[in-house]
């Protein structure tokens, strides 16, 4: 099983600033992986997969980068709705497919 | 518009069994693989189970394999899962997920989720 280890485990950042999230794996993964933000109280929404690829009606603001074991997402310009808990997830070793412990996006 | 919406989460004792319910609209269910997702209360993503677009590849996580089973019906657009023998650490919202393509296992789509209590 791949283990996806992220980091900070909690992240704070001023609305305006770029934040940059880090994911790394314990065996390469290619491209295969995915980043999701999750707010409280809802589900997971897709936001980046391939890597870099971002999901349908994600703003420009956000991007990912890496391949094989590092991985990072990059949100360029924080707004006020990106404050959220953010989770990578790997597809290419599978089953299972395995997801990072997560990112807390906090405003400064 | 795509929707999943999930049913039949409540709270259970141990040793017991749920079934879950995740009825889709707004694409089309038979071409999808669909999974199961559960989140531990304050905790991570655990994948749980997936299975094919025609219901005839079913996988599973280790923590559920033997205790739980995933089905579903392409003439109903709904998606379900049979949890038996209940643990204490099956405690969790379950989210139904759309996997995004054939073959591909991330997630466009995901339910509002069910949360499952198994008491002691």
């Amino acid at each position: 099983e791949i283990v996806m280890t992220q980091s900070p485990a909690t992240l704070s950042v001023s609305p305006g600033e770029r934040a940059t999230l880090s994911c790394r794996a314990s065996q390469s993964v290619s491209s295969n992986l995915a980043w999701y933000q999750q707010k409280p109280g809802q589900a997971p929404r897709l936001v980046i997969y391939g890597a870099s690829t971002r999901a349908t009606g994600i703003p420009a603001r956000f991007s990912g980068s890496g391949s094989g074991t590092e991985f990072a997402l990059t949100i360029s310009s924080l707004q006020s709705d990106d404050f959220a808990v953010y989770y990578c997830q790997q597809y290419d070793n599978r089953p299972p497919v395995t997801f990072g412990q997560g990112t807390r996006l906090e405003i400064k | 518009q795509v929707q999943l919406v999930e049913s039949g989460g409540g709270v259970v004792q141990a040793g017991r069994s749920l079934r879950l319910s995740c009825a889709a609209s707004g694409f089309t269910f038979s071409r999808h693989g669909m999974h199961w997702v559960r989140q531990a209360p304050g905790k991570g993503l655990e994948w749980v189970a997936v299975i094919g677009d025609d219901g005839s590849v079913d996988v599973y996580a280790d923590s559920v394999k033997g205790r739980f089973t995933v089905s579903r019906d392409n003439s109903q657009n709904t998606l379900y899962l049979e949890m038996n023998r209940l643990r204490t650490d099956d405690t969790a919202v379950y989210f139904c997920a759309r996997e995004h393509s054939l073959d591909n296992w991330f997630f466009d789509w995901w339910g509002q989720g069910t949360l499952v209590t198994v008491s002691s």
